[in-house]
């Protein structure tokens, strides 16, 4: 099966600072990757479409210039907090398709990122 | 706007019997429906997909039907075990690069 690497697992920062989350295919090339977040016993809701190449769409509400992506080759992609504030504390989830639709997404493991 | 709908946050069953989930969807007419489990604090892991002109799917212990007609797909385990516990979440898709939107799950707790 296909492999999507997520790190850091779980960071805690301090409010007003940056974090910067990775997500890496490992055996796979993934023209596209997904970024979600979930609170707590609530539903993945999907931040933004992350397409290697070019500027990622955002879902309505994402602000797009706090949640920095960045898909620069067809194995990474990264989510930038920026300036993270208490309220985006979450657990953040990336996920990758190995075709060219959305069958059998393969996720990351997750990052649990608290904001102090 | 589409609305997904999964019929009980939490279901508990005893060890042995069958689980039995639901999703049901509106305003939606997708090409699929998949499922995954999600276990606490980890990213959600795929189990089946079932596409629009199949009745029914079988993995293992895994069975989901999917009705167009009631806009309803079912998830079952047979023969529970409590490894079985985790959230499970559904998801239609359609055939092209639509991103997937995810019900709030079913958490499932299989008591020995």
């Amino acid at each position: 099966g296909a492999v999507v690497s997520q790190h850091p697992s779980r960071v805690i920062c301090k409010s007003g600072t940056s974090v910067k989350i990775e997500c890496r295919s490992l055996d796979f090339q993934a023209t596209t990757m997904f970024w979600y977040r979930q609170f707590p016993k609530q539903s993945l809701m999907l931040m933004a479409t992350s397409n290697e190449g070019s500027k990622a769409t955002y879902e309505q509400g994402v602000e797009k210039d706090k949640f920095l992506i960045n898909h620069a080759s067809l194995t990474l992609s990264t989510l930038t907090v920026t300036s993270a504030h208490p309220e985006d504390s979450s657990f953040y989830i990336c996920s990758a398709g190995k075709g060219a639709t959305n069958e059998k997404l393969f996720f990351g493991s997750g990052t649990q990122l608290s904001v102090l | 706007s589409q609305k997904i709908e999964q019929n009980s946050e939490a279901l508990n069953i005893q060890e042995g019997k069958t689980a039995t989930l639901t999703c049901n969807y509106t305003n939606y007419s997708p090409a699929y429906l998949q499922w995954y489990r999600q276990d606490p604090g980890r990213g959600p892991v795929f189990l089946l997909l079932i596409r629009e002109n199949e009745k029914e799917k079988r993995k293992e212990r895994l069975k989901v039907t999917f009705d167009t007609t009631l806009k309803q797909s079912l998830f079952h385990i047979t023969a529970s075990q409590p490894a079985d516990s985790a959230t499970y979440l559904c998801a239609p898709g359609d055939s092209g690069n639509t991103p997937l939107v995810f019900g709030k799950g079913t958490r499932l707790s299989v008591i020995a």
